[in-house]
């Protein structure tokens, strides 16, 4: 069965501690392996699609990458405005399959 | 106005009601998408529509019906709903339904009394 697991459920930083979110899944034949952000009350925003084992895509402080097994998204000195949920998603077939999430809290 | 637009953004009904919510985008996708978000648990997919044809039922129950009469417009149609069915109800739109990434609405926050 195709899966997503987020970990960690939910991570706490100061201003400036970089981190790692992770993103394990299982899927046969990958077509793309996607990073959303959500605020409270809002939709996801989406922030990166990765293809291929190798890939890398940098956006600000964050930077996502992917290998075959899992994906990270890496958050380098992060500040306050970073926190939120970060949802990991696979495309399967018409859809994606989300991960629960790792909720963020940069504190000053 | 631009991106996708969902309304009402708040909804509360008794379970013998019936209501609608509405998702219009104005990216000119093709694909619309009907997804339900619990707390605890992952997006999960509804429906899926290509060109106002539905091209996917993720065994969702007959209480949701939903309806694209065009390509910018999606409509989730409420009847006789259930307790666990209070969620946050996501809309979705793509280039084509195979294409990603899918652009996200704010969504409609429904409670269930």
């Amino acid at each position: 069965e195709d899966q997503v697991t987020q970990s960690p459920e939910a991570l706490r930083l100061q201003e400036g501690e970089s981190s790692s979110l992770n993103c394990s899944y299982t899927v046969s034949g990958l077509r793309g392996l996607f990073w959303y952000r959500q605020d409270p009350g809002k939709g996801p925003e989406f922030l990166f699609t990765l293809y291929s084992a190798g890939e890398e895509k940098e956006k600000e402080r964050l930077k996502a990458t992917l290998t075959k097994k899992e994906s990270f998204l890496h958050i380098t000195a992060p500040k306050p405005e970073d926190s939120a949920t970060y949802l990991c998603a696979v495309q399967v077939g018409y859809a994606l399959n989300f991960g629960k999430g790792t909720s963020l809290l940069v504190t000053p | 106005e631009t991106g996708v637009t969902q309304t009402p953004r708040h909804l509360v009904m008794g379970m013998t009601n019936k209501k609608s919510l509405k998702c219009e985008q104005h990216l000119g996708h093709n694909a619309m998408y009907w997804y339900k978000q619990s707390a605890k648990k992952p997006l999960e997919l509804m429906f899926v529509y290509s060109l106002e044809e539905r091209v996917e039922n993720n065994s969702v129950p007959s209480r949701f019906s939903p309806e694209c009469p065009n390509s910018s417009h999606l409509f989730l149609h409420l009847h006789t709903l259930q307790p666990e069915d209070s969620a946050l109800y996501l809309c979705a739109s793509s280039q084509e339904v195979k294409d990603q990434p899918q652009h996200f609405g704010d969504g409609t926050r429904l409670s269930i009394l």
